[in-house]
C-alpha cells in the first residue's frame, strides 16, 4: 500500500534558525513527489515537484532533495511568514491521478 | 476566474441532512479534483474527471457521497444523509490535462451537527 509519512508534525523555530523537514515514502512505483505550503483556512499552494533521485529544487529560502526513500524539504534562515503547514505527496503508478498526502508539518518561526 | 471558488466556506448541518458542495474550477483547465481533509488526517483523494470521460469515483468513502460535473466546469459533491464523521474540510483542485502540480480552492468547512 502506498503510504507517506512526513516528521517531525511540528516544528518551532527561531528566525534565522535553518532546519529540514521529512517525508518518507513507499509507494508501487514513483511518478512525482509534490510540496504544497499550506496556510490556515486556505488550501494547499504548490511548491515544488521532484521526480526522480537526486533532483533538487529551490525557491527563495526553501530547497527540496530527493532520493530513492525519502525526500527533505530544507529552509535556510527561515523568517515569520514562512509559518505555515508543509505537506507532501506522491503520485504513484497505482493511484494515477491522485496524490496521497501525508499529515503535514507544521512550522511555526517566532522573530 | 483566477483562480479555484468553492462554496459555500462554511457550512453547518444536522445529522442526516443532504449537503451541496460547489467547485468552480480555472477557466480551460480539464481536470477536476476533490479531496477531504479530516482532522488530524492528511489529505483523502474522493473523486477525479477529466474532460468528458467517466470519472475515478475509487476514493469515494461510501455511497452517500457522489459527485457531478456539468459542461467541464463547475462541479457539485453531495453528500447523502450526512454523518458527523463526514465532518472535515472539503477540497477541489483543477489543472490542465496531464498535469499534477494542480491548484487548490480554499475548500469548505463542513460540520454535522
Amino acid at each position: 500500500e502506498d503510504q507517506v509519512t512526513q516528521s517531525p508534525e511540528a516544528l518551532r523555530l527561531q528566525e534565522g534558525e535553518s532546519s529540514s523537514l521529512n517525508c518518507s515514502y513507499t509507494v508501487s512505483g514513483l511518478r512525482g513527489l509534490f510540496w504544497y505550503r499550506q496556510d490556515p483556512g486556505k488550501g494547499p499552494e504548490f511548491l515544488f515537484t521532484l521526480y526522480s533521485a537526486g533532483e533538487e529544487k529551490e525557491k527563495e529560502r526553501l530547497k527540496a532533495t530527493l532520493t530513492k526513500k525519502e525526500s527533505f524539504l530544507h529552509i535556510t534562515a527561515p523568517k515569520p511568514e514562512d509559518s505555515a503547514t508543509y505537506l507532501c505527496a506522491v503520485q504513484s503508478n497505482q493511484a494515477g491521478t491522485a496524490l496521497i498526502f501525508g499529515k503535514g508539518t507544521t512550522l511555526s518561526v517566532s522573530s | 476566474g483566477a483562480g479555484v471558488s468553492q462554496s459555500p466556506s462554511n457550512k453547518v448541518t444536522e445529522k442526516g441532512k443532504d449537503v451541496e458542495l460547489r467547485c468552480d474550477p480555472i477557466s480551460g483547465h480539464t481536470a477536476l479534483y476533490w479531496y477531504r481533509q479530516s482532522l488530524g488526517q492528511g489529505l483523502e483523494f474522493l473523486i477525479y474527471f477529466q474532460g468528458n470521460s467517466a470519472p475515478d469515483k475509487s476514493g469515494l468513502p461510501s455511497d452517500r457521497f457522489s459527485a457531478e460535473r456539468t459542461g467541464g466546469s463547475v462541479s457539485t459533491l453531495t453528500i447523502q444523509r450526512t454523518q458527523q464523521e463526514d465532518s472535515a474540510v472539503y477540497l477541489c483542485a483543477s489543472s490542465t490535462r496531464g498535469v499534477v502540480d494542480y491548484t487548490f480552492g480554499s475548500g469548505t468547512r463542513l460540520t454535522v451537527v
